[in-house]
């Protein structure tokens, strides 16, 4: 079945420190999404790309999808303590999403 | 303010005893998804509902069950609690599948004694 990987699996940095995490699928993907779920809440949709090379930012945040459309990234610039949370890439099949494994970000003050 | 609600937001219940978590939304969504969240894991779909049609996961066990009576409410029907089925239990709506983005409830937290 789709399997979709992300890495790291934790991160800790720095307030102020850049944060990327990466979530790569082991099929092509006709899109995908991203989700922020804070501790103890509920994922919250961030964005989704569609195109093959699409770059979008917001704010600080700054995603990419692959060129073949197998891969994405999320980069966070100085980061803050609210953006501690787990970043959740997300696979779009024909009628569900396939989650990626996730990351944990800590943001230290 | 339109949303997804679900309740109740913490669940006790023993093993064995039949347990429901409710689902309502005002978003007027045609899809509504149940997924099972454990602890540090990613969101697992159970099933979701197109309108009407019932879509189950292939690995979903038997022992979960579902149903929407009207576009607005859905529910999920555990009909013999394990120890493990103690996790999150999430409700979530899309206007439609696929491509729309995903509108998550705050979760019912099931415990299992």
């Amino acid at each position: 079945g789709q399997q979709v990987m992300q890495i790291p699996q934790y991160q800790h940095v720095q307030e102020g420190e850049d944060f990327t995490t990466y979530c790569n699928s082991s099929t092509t993907l006709s899109n995908i999404q991203w989700y922020k779920q804070r501790p103890g809440g509920h994922p919250v949709f961030l964005i989704q790309l569609v195109k093959s090379g699409e770059v979008k930012k917001q704010k600080r945040l700054t995603f990419q999808f692959g060129e073949a459309k197998k891969n994405s990234s999320l980069h966070i610039t100085a980061t803050q303590t609210t953006d501690v949370g787990t970043y959740f890439c997300a696979g779009v099949g024909a009628n569900n999403l396939f989650f990626g494994t996730g990351t944990r970000l800590t943001v230290i003050p | 303010d339109a949303m997804v609600i679900q309740n109740p937001r913490y669940q006790v219940t023993q093993f064995g005893k039949p347990v429901t978590l409710s689902c309502s939304q005002t978003l007027n969504h045609n899809v509504m998804y149940w997924y099972q969240q454990k602890s540090s894991q990613a969101p697992k779909l159970l099933f979701h509902y197109y309108d009407k049609d019932f879509n189950n996961e292939a690995d979903t066990p038997d022992n979960f069950q579902s149903r929407r009576p009207n576009t607005s409410f859905c529910f999920l029907d555990i009909r013999s609690p394990g120890l493990g089925d103690a996790a999150m239990y999430l409700c979530a709506t899309s206007p439609r599948a696929g491509l729309a983005e995903q509108y998550f409830g705050p979760g019912t937290r099931l415990t299992v004694t």
